[in-house]
């Protein structure tokens, strides 16, 4: 079965707590992505990564970290410098390097909840 | 507004008819995609359009881009309950290397009613 995986599905975090989201992809993609999601709201990008031991901040990445050790993995760490975390994460992947391409594949996502 | 703004932010018809959801953008783009995404879940994608390219088809989904008014048209004809969902549009911006990035919209919620 070729896809995205994230884990856990639901995660809930207290206050001070860093916590880290996963994301693994077989799909041999390139580029990796996560993205976060309020409620009625679009994606915003956090981090991406076009390559391994390589990441770009988005648009929203304070209070968030990342890591790509290996192609097919892309962790998220969620650290306690966030002060709004309560979201829905969105993780995606895609192939680079085609103008004109870059359909993402996105994973089932994780639903984090500060307590 | 921001790249990528959809239009209605809200949908709700009959089972049959047809949905039409717009899409307005700012800057010159690679392409524009169509993501559908059910409660809870994570997205998928529906269709691709090239900014060389005015209209796309697959199944019962037609894409139309107008370049020079940066807006995008997304029609579902013949809806049905499943269709149900929340519809984004995402612009690839032209320029720069191609790392694939997306910015994505608001999107819009369709409910189709059996």
């Amino acid at each position: 079965d070729g896809g995205i995986t994230q884990s856990p599905k639901y995660l809930f975090r207290k206050e001070g707590q860093n916590v880290t989201l996963s994301c693994e992809q077989n799909l041999n993609h390139d580029a990796m992505y996560w993205y976060r999601q309020d409620p009625g709201q679009g994606l915003r990008l956090i981090y991406y990564s076009q390559i391994v031991n390589d990441f770009q901040k988005g648009d929203i990445a304070e209070g968030y970290s990342v890591s790509r050790e290996k192609k097919e993995s892309f962790p998220l760490t969620v650290t306690s410098a966030q002060k709004n975390p309560t979201a829905f994460y969105l993780c995606a992947s895609s192939i680079v390097g085609i103008p004109g391409r870059g359909t993402q594949y996105f994973g089932p996502g994780t639903r984090l909840t500060v307590l | 507004s921001q790249q990528g703004e959809e239009d209605p932010q809200a949908l709700s018809i009959q089972e049959g008819e047809n949905a039409t959801m717009n899409c307005s953008y700012k800057t010159s783009i690679n392409n524009l995609q169509w993501y559908r995404q059910n409660s809870g879940r994570g997205l998928v994608h529906l269709i691709l359009i090239r900014s060389n390219e005015r209209e796309k088809h697959s199944g019962r989904l037609r894409v139309t881009l107008d370049t020079s008014k940066k807006s995008s048209s997304l029609l579902i004809t013949a809806s049905r309950a499943a269709d149900t969902a929340s519809y984004f549009c995402a612009t690839d911006r032209a320029g720069g290397t191609s790392y694939g990035k997306l910015t994505f919209g608001q999107g819009t919620i369709l409910t189709v009613h059996p």
